[in-house]
């Protein structure tokens, strides 16, 4: 268990929907990410908030938002879905320390199925 | 061209025989370079950590880089079928940031190791 916790497990959702995807981060890290993995495209970074401010963007969506809120859990929102945003979706944490090294713990994921 | 390239296997050993996973990538500015292990579903386990070039070991585990040839390795000593995942390289160029959770990661290689 590496004590990053995502919600829901699994949800299945019809196109043009839109999802929320809820991560906990490890205790005392103040760093969350969201990651994105298909069997196409592989493990894809996503965001990364550090302290409710965003950090660093990767190939994340118009129609794909997410926030970090001040007790530190973050929310990954994904609108107007598509049947290509199938995909297992990653939240992860770190503590971002400089000394710390780049240990980036990663949540169970959640399973999104659009139909 | 990807960034990151990882041969996805499938790869199928006997148990106690070595295995030798690598990745090549193609961005310079690379400097953080990381193995994670993931099972069927779960999320990516990081096993090793290095920074630059050179050798570190941790058990059965011995990860390599060679930053002039742009390549990296990690080899497996008397794998078991424990060991059975698929393995992922990963990579950060910013050198200890508050950026540095942005991972490329390889494709994975999937991972048997039978009885």
């Amino acid at each position: 268990d590496s004590g990053v916790t995502q919600t829901p497990k699994h949800l299945i959702t019809a196109t043009g929907q839109r999802v929320t995807l809820r991560c906990s981060p490890r205790s005392g890290d103040l760093s969350v990410y969201w990651y994105q993995q298909s069997l196409d495209q592989g493990l894809q970074f996503l965001i990364q908030y550090y302290n409710g401010e965003e950090r660093a963007k990767g190939n994340i969506l118009e129609r794909f938002s997410a926030q970090q809120f001040p007790d530190l859990h973050s929310e990954l929102n994904l609108s107007s879905l598509e049947l290509g945003d199938s995909a297992l979706y990653f939240c992860a944490s770190s503590v971002l320390s400089m000394g710390s090294g780049n240990t980036i713990y990663f949540g169970e994921g959640s399973w999104l199925t659009v139909v | 061209q990807k960034e990151v390239e990882q041969d996805p296997g499938p790869l199928s050993v006997p148990e106690g025989a070595i295995v030798s996973l690598n990745c090549t990538y193609s961005n310079s500015a690379f400097q953080y370079f990381m193995w994670y292990r993931q099972y069927s579903r779960k999320g990516p386990e990081l096993l090793m950590y290095t920074y630059s070039s050179g050798n570190k070991e941790d058990g059965r585990f011995t990860a390599q880089v060679d930053k002039s040839s742009k390549y990296i390795s990690l080899f497996i000593r008397d794998s078991q079928p424990s060991d059975s995942a698929t393995y992922l390289c990963a990579m950060s160029a910013n050198a200890g940031g508050t950026s540095y959770g942005k991972l490329t990661f390889g494709q994975g290689t999937i991972l048997t190791v039978h009885p």
